[in-house]
């Protein structure tokens, strides 16, 4: 199967500070990486859509200079939360496509990221 | 736009209770459409699909059969064990419709008590 992993599965930061999350597929290339936000009540905010290379497509409603993204390589795209502040403590999932499932669409999601903001 | 209405919850079940979640969709293509599951803690993890009308997506003893007419993939068990205790989540996929985005219900929450 396709494998997906995030790190760090959970980070404590003081507000102000900045703090970089991975996301990484582990067996094959992913030409697409999404960042998703997860809200208490389980509900799954799309924030923004990478692709190798170029920048990144953020949804309605996201700040692009807030939370940046970079997708340098074919297997790794990074999430960087800028002087974070305790709104945005929040578990963060990224997700990736695989080439031979783009007629499909599936996903494979990363274990997530919990983001605590003192 | 493409939406994803499921069930809300919380469902809380006994083990070997039959199990329902409700699933429907709008497109304006031909999605591919999807049930994750996300356990206690942890990133979301692929139950099953299916791909086109008429497709029965099957595991770990779930289905879920796409039905055009009445566009709906409801999530079905015959019996719910504890480990099934998770919150599920309906999704569609619209690639040939232009985008690639996964579109998500708002999660169904199972509790399954012993």
């Amino acid at each position: 199967g396709a494998v997906v992993s995030q790190h760090p599965s959970w980070v404590i930061c003081k507000s102000g500070t900045s703090v970089k999350i991975e996301c990484r597929s582990l067996d094959f290339q992913a030409t697409t990486m999404f960042w998703y936000r997860q809200f208490p009540k389980q509900s799954l905010m799309l924030m923004a859509t990478s692709n190798e290379g170029s920048k990144a497509t953020y949804e309605q409603g996201v700040e692009k200079d807030k939370f940046l993204i970079n997708h340098a390589s074919l297997t790794l795209s990074t999430l960087t939360v800028t002087s974070a502040h305790p709104e945005d403590s929040s578990f963060y999932i990224c997700s990736a496509n695989r080439l031979r499932d783009m007629h499909t669409g599936e996903l494979f999601f990363g274990e997530g990221s919990r983001l605590t903001v003192l | 736009g493409n939406s994803v209405t499921q069930m809300e919850g919380p469902v809380t079940l006994s083990e070997e209770a039959f199990l329902t979640i409700n699933c429907t969709y709008t497109a304006t293509g031909y999605p591919s459409l999807f049930w994750y599951v996300q356990y206690p803690g942890e990133g979301l993890q692929l139950l099953l699909k299916a791909t086109k009308a008429d497709d029965k997506g099957s595991n770990k003893g779930f289905e879920a059969t796409y039905r055009k007419e009445t566009t709906s993939f409801h999530l079905e068990k015959g019996s719910v064990q504890v480990s099934d205790s998770a919150v599920y989540f309906c999704a569609l996929s619209d690639p040939q419709g232009g985008s690639e985005k996964l579109v998500f219900g708002k999660g169904t929450k199972l509790t399954v008590n012993p």
